[in-house]
């Protein structure tokens, strides 16, 4: 069936330093893969995403790389803020290709040392 | 233009009672989802919405879960006799649909079923 792995479940850097977390999926289909930043006791936010025609997109201190061949994608954040520490998800949709759930992965919980 | 809002943000209620959740999409989005989210866990879908029309169910959603969307704009999620297994964060989420099918996430709303 259709599934998300991410990694790691938990990620502790220091101030300043970068934090990459990764994600495969399994179904060759998904075509826009959004990530999502979630803070206690509040729904995602939606950070940065990335369609499967695209290999990297970048938005200030964040950045995904997406690998169509090897079916996985990458959230990259530099020079991480205190702020950076919440839960981030990745997901996989499949768009217009007859629906358009988003399955997401187990998230990661990082933890961003002052 | 104010987000997704959800109502309530939290429910107490003890086994067997029903409960009835309201969500406000984003105005002029047309599909409206729900997911639900367990402690430690990724959103997982329960159902989507396009304007008025259900087309798209889990297997998640059993019958004592029930979706509606009567006008197009806001939503309700009613579940019948609650079990202890149904405590969990529900959330909705909007999209246009243009140019991708980004899903813009309400605060979510925390059920406790004791």
């Amino acid at each position: 069936g259709e599934n998300v792995e991410q990694h790691p479940s938990t990620l502790s850097v220091q101030e300043g330093d970068s934090a990459v977390i990764k994600c495969t999926y399994s179904d060759s289909a998904s075509n826009y893969f959004p990530w999502y930043k979630q803070e206690l006791g509040k729904g995602p936010q939606l950070i940065i995403d990335i369609r499967s025609n695209v290999g990297e997109k970048k938005d200030q201190r964040i950045a995904v790389t997406l690998n169509k061949t090897a079916k996985h994608f990458s959230l990259h954040i530099t020079e991480t803020q205190p702020e950076d520490s919440a839960v981030y998800f990745c997901a996989a949709s499949k768009g217009t290709s007859g629906t358009y759930k988003y399955i997401f992965g187990t998230g990661t919980r990082l933890k961003v040392l002052a | 233009d104010t987000g997704v809002s959800q109502d309530p943000r939290h429910k107490i209620t003890k086994r067997g009672q029903n409960v009835t959740f309201r969500c406000d999409p984003i105005s002029e989005h047309n599909r409206l989802y729900w997911y639900r989210q367990t402690l430690g866990q990724g959103p997982e879908f329960l159902t989507y919405f396009q304007n008025e029309a259900q087309l798209e169910k889990s297997r998640l959603l059993s019958d004592r879960f029930s979706a509606e969307r009567p006008k197009g704009s806001f939503s309700t999620l009613e579940i019948q006799r609650t079990e202890q297994g149904d405590s969990a964060m529900y959330l909705c989420a909007s999209s246009s649909g243009q140019p991708t099918d980004t899903q813009y996430f309400g605060p979510g709303t925390r059920l406790t079923v004791l």
